[in-house]
């Protein structure tokens, strides 16, 4: 199956720093990706879908000026968590799609983000 | 709208026992539905998902699920529990294939 991937799976940050996650479509290209919060042992959060080379769509409640993402190419989209602070520690998930409409969304394997 | 209903946060079964986990949607057209398994601290795999293509849908690891337009279900099921089952489950609709709602996932507990 289609492969995604996440770097860093964990990073410690001052509050105040700000933080950027890589996720990469390894083996497909990604039209659209999406990016999740997962706070501990509830379901995903949507957050945002970026379509490559447009800007991002941002669900109501998601700050666009703290969680900023681009999708330069069709396989890498960034999230920068921008001066973070301890509440916005949490799991952080990317999915990547592919062109069909009927393609599934596959999961990175996610970011652990820990904001002292 | 979008949405979805996963009945019991927390499933228990015995090892070698049928697994059900029941998953309920909403959707105001027919729907894509998916089944993704998360083990602790890593994402979602895709276990398996309905297109509009045979009801009855085979996905890895033995599992299964039923898309019944009637009841809008879309049931997780496996004829026999593993210990390496443990995990959460969730549940997930879109309509047009971008959007994904999940539901608030399943923790599925193997009693040895």
């Amino acid at each position: 199956g289609a492969v995604v991937s996440q770097h860093p799976s964990r990073v410690i940050c001052k509050s105040g720093t700000s933080v950027k996650i890589e996720c990469r479509s390894l083996d497909f290209q990604a039209t659209t990706m999406f990016w999740y919060r997962q706070f501990p042992k509830q379901s995903l959060m949507l957050m945002a879908t970026s379509n490559e080379g447009s800007k991002a769509t941002y669900e109501q409640g998601v700050e666009k000026d703290k969680f900023l993402i681009n999708h330069a190419s069709l396989t890498l989209s960034t999230l920068t968590v921008t001066s973070a602070h301890p509440e916005d520690s949490s799991f952080y998930i990317c999915s990547a799609r592919g062109q069909g409409a009927s393609d599934t969304q596959y999961f990175g394997p996610g970011t652990r983000l820990t904001v002292l | 709208a979008q949405s979805v209903t996963q009945l019991g946060s927390h499933v228990s079964v015995s090892e070698g026992a049928l697994v059900l986990l029941r998953c309920n949607y909403s959707s105001s057209v027919p729907p894509y539905l998916f089944w993704y398994v998360q083990y602790p601290n890593q994402g979602l795999q895709l276990l398996l998902k309905y297109t509009s293509a045979a009801t009855l849908v085979k996905g890895i690891n033995g599992f299964e699920a039923e898309f019944k337009k009637s009841e809008t279900s879309f049931h997780l099921t496996k004829p026999s529990a593993h210990m390496s089952d443990a995990a959460e489950y969730f549940c997930a609709v879109s309509e047009t294939g971008n959007q994904f709602y999940f539901g608030t996932g399943t923790s599925l507990t193997v009693i040895p």
